[in-house]
């Protein structure tokens, strides 16, 4: 079975400053998807990024960006220019590409952001 | 404007009762998902289903059920067999194959009185 681990319960950073959030995972399978999710204090889950296995290239989306190793099966998501509005839950999470295809999370990061 | 709906989002429920969540989606999505979120667990996966009239197991599906009888509805009933349901319960779909992300309903917030 697959499993997800985030090993950073809580994480802070200050304003305008970059961090890293970490994410490993656990799987056979070579066909897979990466996915980083956001849940704000709403509770509502928005997606941040997402990464396919059979690429190399790490994902970006404008200040959000993953290093992606897959040998190492590490999936990090790093923060650039940190904004207070980024301070939420963040959830790594893993889906297979074939079969059940079911969607897994890891337990999730608090992300503070200090003025 | 298309999306997932979940209902209620605050439930009460006396120890004993069986209690049905509802989740709705019109985004003709194929495949939907329960989780139970609780504090420092993250998300974990009560039941999933790919296609009307089928669903899997997820790593918590004891004392739940569900049922997909329109591609739209996939609701969740918490039984009186689950001995700790209090938690808040999000629905998600997606379409299946490929790299699409699921959309997540609002939430609903369960808790035994």
């Amino acid at each position: 079975a697959q499993t997800v681990t985030q090993s950073q319960p809580e994480m802070s950073v200050q304003e305008a400053e970059t961090v890293t959030l970490s994410c490993t995972y656990d799987t056979s399978e070579s066909d897979y998807y990466l996915f980083w999710y956001k849940q704000p204090p709403s509770r509502q889950m928005i997606l941040v990024i997402r990464q396919e296995a059979y690429k190399q290239q790490n994902a970006t989306e404008n200040r959000f960006s993953v290093n992606f190793q897959k040998a190492a099966k590490s999936f990090s998501l790093k923060i650039s220019d940190s904004q207070l509005g980024d301070a939420a839950m963040y959830f790594c999470a893993y889906r297979s590409a074939d079969g059940a295809q079911k969607l897994v999370f890891g337990q999730g990061t608090r992300l503070t952001i200090n003025p | 404007d298309g999306g997932i709906t979940q209902s209620p989002k605050y439930l009460f429920r006396k120890e004993g009762q069986n209690v049905t969540l509802s989740c709705e989606q019109n985004l003709n999505h194929d495949a939907m998902y329960w989780y139970r979120q609780d504090p420092g667990q993250g998300l974990r996966l009560i039941y999933y289903s790919q296609i009307v009239n089928d669903f899997q197991k997820g790593d918590i599906a004891e004392g739940y059920s569900v049922s997909r009888e329109k591609k739209e509805s996939f609701p969740l009933t918490v039984t009186s067999a689950q001995k700790n349901p209090t938690a808040f319960y999000l629905c998600a779909s997606s379409m299946w194959g490929g790299s699409t992300e699921a959309f997540f309903g609002q939430g609903t917030r369960l808790t035994v009185v």
